[in-house]
């Protein structure tokens, strides 16, 4: 079965700060991962993904992948409060596996 | 992206009881997905609904508990039945999209709908 690890956090950054999330999986044959991000009391909206190892830049965010490690970062620069919320991890496969997400404070 | 209306968008249920939950896409689409997101817990998928066939369930769900129809390529329902408190969740459709060159199958939500068992 897939498994998807985050920390729960919170994690809190100062307003103008570089936020990392970070998520592992379990299924060394995974090729599709994606960061989704939930506000409170509101659906997730998909923020990107990647398949291919190394960095995916997204105006503010880059999403790093390493297959060999199982590991997939998010990185949130300049950070503002309004990017408070919960960031999840999802990882596909027959359907989308989600991590446990991170809360993010961004404190102004 | 699909555009996804889901309803009720809440709704408080007595213990015992069993609730439809309704999902309309504006788009045909094949597979149809439907979510459990539990008070401060991530998002766990029920089943997989597509259109003509039964539903696939994933472990620890079950047809009797939620029994999902799926009519044609834009619609779906989900009903939780014999509702307890433990059912107290937010359920979420949702469908693929897809993310043009990539290949990846985006999945897009529905607002979700929060029930609350008493």
């Amino acid at each position: 079965q897939k498994e998807v690890e985050q920390n729960s956090g919170p994690l809190s950054v100062p307003e103008g700060a570089i936020a990392s999330l970070n998520c592992t999986y379990s299924d060394r044959g995974s090729q599709s991962f994606f960061w989704y991000r939930q506000y409170s009391g509101k659906s997730p909206e998909l923020i990107m993904f990647i398949y291919s190892n190394g960095d995916k830049e997204d105006g503010r965010f880059t999403a790093q992948l390493n297959k060999a490690s199982q590991y997939v970062s998010l990185l949130i620069r300049d950070s503002q409060p309004s990017d408070s919320a919960t960031y999840l991890c999802a990882v596909e496969g027959r359907a989308l596996t989600f991590g446990s997400g991170t809360r993010l404070q961004v404190q102004p | 992206s699909a555009v996804i209306s889901q309803k009720p968008s809440r709704d408080i249920c007595q213990r015992g009881t069993s609730l439809t939950i309704q999902c309309q896409v504006d788009s045909q689409v094949t597979m149809m997905f439907w979510y459990r997101q539990q008070p401060g817990q991530s998002l766990t998928l029920i089943a997989t609904a597509n259109q003509g066939s039964e539903a696939t369930y994933e472990s620890g769900f079950v047809i009797d508990k939620f029994p999902i129809s799926r009519p044609n390529l834009t619609f779906s329902t989900l009903t939780v039945s014999n509702m307890s408190p433990e059912d107290s969740s937010i359920y979420l459709c949702s469908v693929e999209g897809g993310a043009g060159q990539s290949g990846a199958n985006v999945l897009t939500f529905g607002a979700g709908s929060r029930l609350t068992v008493l």
